[in-house]
């Protein structure tokens, strides 16, 4: 059975830092890994997908690893600002259709 | 751009009662995802369609809970006899049926039984 586990669960730092969030799932053969936002009360923001045959994707401030082979996946937010502050969201798409979710970070920016 | 929709936003009901969700896909989108979310942990699948065909289903999902998707667009989320331990946020995605699958996710039905 897959397990994703995220760390840490919550991290604070000021405004301007850059930031690293973890991930690691049990099986590595999976399909793609995705990361997501949440606001409190919300649904989920798709942020980035690494397809597993890729090992990052960028998209703005934000930038996405995967080891496959080591079940890893990295998080880098560049230059963090108080609006990036949510719960950020870790899932794998492995045999089956559904994705497999991990807890999540819950990221505090202070201005 | 018409993202993903549920209905409603929060329902408040009584131990007992039956509920019953709805979800509107992204129009073009083939396959349709329910989750359900606790406080504090990630999402949980629940079950999901291809068109109308509901493929599969988690052992999370008892015999109170019945999902349909009649005519391949919308889908219902019925539980039946709602206990408090239902309390949660259900979440509904859509995709489209490709290598590259993204699912996007409607802003969720909080759920409370008192």
């Amino acid at each position: 059975k897959q397990e994703v586990t995220q760390i840490p669960a919550a991290l604070s730092v000021p405004e301007g830092e850059n930031l690293v969030l973890n991930c690691s799932f049990t099986d590595s053969a999976i399909y793609n890994l995705q990361w997501f936002r949440q606001d409190p009360g919300k649904g989920l923001t798709s942020l980035l997908l690494i397809q597993s045959s890729q090992r990052e994707q960028t998209s703005g401030r934000l930038n996405a690893s995967l080891d496959k082979s080591s079940g890893r996946s990295t998080l880098y937010i560049a230059a963090s600002q108080p609006g990036d502050s949510a719960t950020y969201l870790c899932a794998v798409r492995a045999g089956r259709r559904a994705l497999t979710f991990g807890s999540g970070t819950r990221l505090q920016v202070q201005p | 751009d018409t993202g993903v929709s549920q209905d409603p936003r929060h329902k408040i009901t009584k131990r007992g009662q039956n509920v019953t969700f709805r979800c509107d896909p992204i129009s073009e989108h083939n396959r349709l995802y329910w989750y359900r979310q606790t406080l504090g942990q990630g999402p949980e699948f629940l079950t999901y369609f291809q068109n109308e065909a509901q493929l599969e289903k988690s052992r999370l999902l008892s015999d109170r809970f019945s999902a349909e998707r009649p005519k391949g667009s919308f889908s219902t989320l019925e539980i039946q006899r709602t206990e408090q331990g239902d309390s949660a946020m259900y979440l509904c995605a859509s995709s489209l049926a490709s290598p590259q699958e993204t699912q996007y996710f409607g802003p969720g039905t909080r759920l409370l039984v008192l």
